[in-house]
């Protein structure tokens, strides 16, 4: 299993430039979520979501779409990016019963300048 | 939404002296995870507790969730270079996994 994986690793924007940060997982789990880490914030959670077609919204939600039109794949968008954005964001996946556990990915490091 | 705040927010140790991070809620909690960060990795899952008053031991790891379930701690006994990182503690009501501010801990030779 490759578990959650994220592409891209880096990336660098221009504000008002809009893109896709993939997310993928292979173990069937039901549930998934993106959170953002900026320093000193600890993780914010973004949007979630419990299974295909269903979807959410975290703490900071404002700026960013999700839809989860498979079990497997999670994408977020970022519409207009803003240098606020600036950020590592992590992707994760849980099969949604106890004990919950969330398994993250490696994250992407983004940049809009 | 949910307030969790976690103390300290930076520990330095000598290796081999214990560490303990503490985190607080103002309102109940159904159930609180741990996470270890590893620097420049992600999030990596250690322990869910559910239970009023519940103590959890992996090796050195102790983590205990309080009586009134509105706080918890996690306690490393004779701390390594290995347990360098950042630990949240991290409640999980109704779907949403929100995530302490966390601990960043160094531990110097």
């Amino acid at each position: 299993n490759a578990g959650v994986t994220q592409t891209p690793k880096f990336q660098v924007l221009k504000t008002g430039q809009s893109m896709t940060l993939q997310c993928a997982q292979d173990m069937n789990h039901e549930y998934m979520s993106w959170y953002r880490q900026d320093p000193g914030m600890g993780l914010r959670l973004i949007h979630y979501s419990v299974g295909a077609g269903i979807t959410d919204q975290g703490e900071v939600p404002n700026g960013y779409n999700v839809s989860r039109s498979t079990t497997e794949d999670f994408p977020l968008r970022l519409l207009s990016a803003a240098p606020s954005q600036t950020s590592v964001y992590f992707c994760a996946s849980s099969y949604g019963g106890t004990p919950y556990e969330q398994y993250f990915g490696p994250g992407t490091r983004l940049t809009v300048t | 939404g949910q307030q969790v705040m976690q103390i300290p927010q930076y520990q330095h140790v000598q290796e081999g002296e214990d560490f303990t991070t503490y985190c607080n809620s103002s309102t109940t909690l159904s159930n609180i995870q741990w996470y270890k960060q590893r620097p420049g990795g992600h999030p990596v899952f250690l322990i869910q507790l559910v239970k009023s008053g519940e103590v959890k031991k992996q090796k050195r790891l102790t983590f205990q969730f309080g009586e009134a379930k509105k706080n918890s701690s996690l306690h490393i006994t004779a701390t390594q270079t290995t347990d360098v990182g950042t630990y949240f503690c991290a409640p999980f009501p109704r779907n949403k996994l929100t995530f302490g501010t966390g601990t960043q801990l160094k531990v110097e030779l």
